[in-house]
């Protein structure tokens, strides 16, 4: 176990529907990540805290809404998604971001998503 | 537009070789570049960090290389497993300070 846990791990929503993703880290980190991962293509990177402060919005459409209460946890709120939205949703902490060495990425087993 | 670039094509190696899995960037000079393991399902598991001004770096049967004048990262499984099957992906920062992953390159070790 990376000491990085996501719920739920599958989640199957109508377009109409409102679902949260759940992520917690017990390493004391202090960035915490979303990433988008699709079939054949590269990790995308969604959203990034440091220190519970949002430093990056990866042009996400709206309906995807982060939150971040404290250094320990990280929401990705669902409204409205459409199809396309379907993907393996992956969460990842580092101690910090952009320094060599304490940027290394622990992720999440990801939580798969099915948007009919 | 600065990017990292991995084999799309999977990698197939008989039990006991060598498998070599390649990380090329374009457009920027990472300080740094980072090597994860996935397995189908889960989430990447960091192997290994390799800096620039390093030229190789080992951590049991997995080497890295770091070449600054051809662009690219080498990574190499000596000795390999059926379980070293997964995918590999390279990652490293870019000049905005934005990480980047590589698409990946699957292996897959038959025995």
């Amino acid at each position: 176990e990376t000491g990085v846990t996501q719920t739920p791990r599958h989640l199957v929503m109508g377009m109409t529907n409102k679902k949260s993703l759940k992520c917690e880290q017990h390493l004391g980190h202090n960035a915490m990540y979303w990433y988008k991962q699709s079939a054949k293509k590269p990790l995308e990177l969604m959203f990034v805290y440091n220190f519970k402060e949002q430093t990056e919005n990866n042009s996400v459409p709206s309906r995807f809404s982060p939150e971040c209460p404290n250094s320990s946890h990280l929401f990705l709120h669902l409204h409205t998604l459409q199809p396309e939205d379907s993907a393996l949703y992956l969460c990842a902490s580092s101690q910090d971001t952009g320094v060599v060495g304490t940027d290394t990425q622990y992720f999440g087993p990801g939580t798969r998503l099915t948007v009919l | 537009s600065q990017k990292i670039e991995q084999n799309s094509e999977a990698l197939n190696i008989q039990e006991g070789k060598t498998a070599t899995l390649t990380c090329n960037y374009t457009n920027y000079s990472p300080a740094y570049l980072q090597w994860y393991r996935q397995d189908p399902g889960r989430g990447p598991v960091f192997l290994l960090l390799i800096r620039e001004n390093e030229k190789e770096k080992r951590k049991e049967r997995l080497k890295v290389t770091f070449d600054t004048t051809l662009k690219q990262s080498l990574f190499h499984i000596t000795a390999s497993q059926p379980a070293d099957s997964a995918t590999y992906l390279c990652a490293s920062h870019n000049q905005g300070g934005k990480l980047i992953f590589g698409q990946g390159t699957e292996l897959s070790v038959k025995p």
